[in-house]
């Protein structure tokens, strides 16, 4: 079955400084990704999503931007950070689009 | 705006008793799914519905679907203190959005034992 890798677990950052959020994939190939966001006590709001290597869909406009630079990796980075980039980024994948399989999740603090 | 809302927020119940959440959305569904959330983790899939399906069966858990009031619950019967989490429907409207989730703001739910 899929694993999702997703690290840091936390991250504590300055504001104005640069983020680089790293997922992978195994067991599959060839999956949809995603990167939502999720503020404390409240649901998931979807950032971007993927169906293939540099197919990269923006959901929101924001400060970040995501890149697939291979086939079961996607990462989330942004140049500058806002105090509103602080929340939970977890990592998602799916080759059914009817199950997601979500990944441990980073836990970002902007300060 | 999100699709999906959940009731009650929160709910707190006995080791053994069921528990019922609920979901309501607004748009046509091409399905509806129920995700679990353990405190600063990831989300696991637990069951989903098709938008032609009523009901639906999975060990503990049964998920109900009512189209025409956009409205789903989940019921999770004898709980236990490990069913303790949060709870999220999720609604896939299909066509070119398939695959893409919106979650609604989840249940959480705490079983005391």
């Amino acid at each position: 079955s899929q694993t999702i890798h997703q690290w840091p677990a936390t991250l504590v950052q300055p504001v104005g400084s640069p983020l680089s959020l790293e997922c992978t994939v195994e067991g599959t190939s060839n999956p949809n990704l995603y990167w939502y966001r999720q503020a404390a006590g409240r649901g998931l709001q979807l950032l971007f999503y993927s169906v293939g290597i540099g197919q990269i869909s923006s959901e929101v406009p924001q400060n970040l931007s995501a890149s697939r630079p291979q086939d079961r990796q996607f990462i989330l980075s942004s140049k500058k950070l806002l105090l509103s980039d602080s929340g939970f980024y977890l990592c998602a994948c799916t080759t059914t689009r009817e199950k997601l399989f979500f990944g441990s999740g980073t836990q970002l603090s902007v300060l | 705006s999100q699709q999906g809302e959940e009731d009650p927020q929160a709910l707190s119940i006995q080791e053994g008793e069921n528990a019922t959440m609920n979901c309501s959305y607004k748009t046509s569904i091409n399905n509806l799914q129920w995700y679990r959330q353990n405190s600063g983790r990831g989300l696991v899939h637990l069951i989903l519905i098709r938008s032609n399906e009523r009901e639906k069966h999975s060990g503990r858990l049964r998920v109900t679907l009512d189209t025409s009031k956009k409205s789903s619950s989940l019921l999770i019967t004898a709980s236990r203190a490990a069913d303790t989490a949060s709870y999220f429907c999720a609604t896939d409207v299909g066509g070119t959005s398939y695959g893409k989730l919106t979650f609604g703001q989840g249940t959480i739910l705490t079983v005391h034992p």
